[in-house]
């Protein structure tokens, strides 16, 4: 089957650093998507990982480990701005993306 | 600057009537998709399109219809509005088969 998972909410300090963990099961993977969703706002692209590794984009870094069915999202410096969701995605054996529920990251001063 | 423009932004009706949700996109994307969004669910494929006159049916499209007359409108059409189709859609655009996704600002759906 198909099927993304990551946790509901999480909690973090500003200044500190964040992992949000995505684990997932698909029969035609092409690749491992995050986005970042503010509330009441669209998704937006933050990374894209299709080989094993870490990917690092500024103070956002995303990690994939294809034989695990684990991806992570690593957001250093936390700012306030940070406080949104963020969506894990993988493709199915159609090339379309299924997406986990999101976990929504709460910054606390 | 491209973009993808939804509206209305905002509708509420009532159960029976139809509905339809556009979708315009001026980055000249082939693939454009129509996604919902709920509480407690991942974004689900409604209904996607990889050109003109080429539609698909998503996960989720029981109730639903869209139609590609050109590269740019993708509208969404619920032929029936049911209170389970209360929702936030979501239109989004992509360039290749496997690639980032431009979504729109979002439409949130009452129905009544």
């Amino acid at each position: 089957g198909q099927n993304i998972d990551q946790p509901t909410e999480m909690t973090a300090t500003e200044g500190a650093i964040v992992q949000i963990n995505c684990t997932y099961q698909t029969s035609g993977f092409n690749g491992l998507f995050w986005y970042q969703q503010h509330a009441g706002e669209a998704p937006t692209f933050l990374s894209y990982n299709v080989l094993d590794g870490l990917e690092e984009k500024g103070r956002f870094s995303s990690f994939l480990s294809r034989s695990k069915g684990y991806s992570y999202l690593l957001l250093k410096e936390l700012q306030m701005k940070d406080s949104a969701s963020y969506l894990c995605a993988t493709t199915d054996s159609n090339y379309q993306l299924i997406w986990g529920a999101g976990t929504k990251l709460i910054i606390k001063p | 600057d491209a973009e993808i423009t939804q509206s209305p932004r905002h509708k509420i009706t009532e159960t029976g009537r139809q509905v339809t949700l556009a979708c315009h996109q001026t980055w000249n994307h082939n693939n454009m998709f129509w996604y919902r969004q709920d509480l407690g669910h991942g974004l689900r494929l409604i209904h996607y399109s990889y050109g003109v006159q080429d539609t698909n049916k998503g996960e989720v499209s029981d109730g639903y219809s869209v139609s590609r007359s050109n590269t740019e409108d993708l509208p969404l059409t619920l032929e029936s509005a049911a209170s389970s189709q209360t929702s936030v859609y979501f239109c989004a655009s992509s360039e290749g088969e496997v690639g980032e996704l431009f979504f729109g600002e979002g439409s949130r759906l009452t129905v009544l």
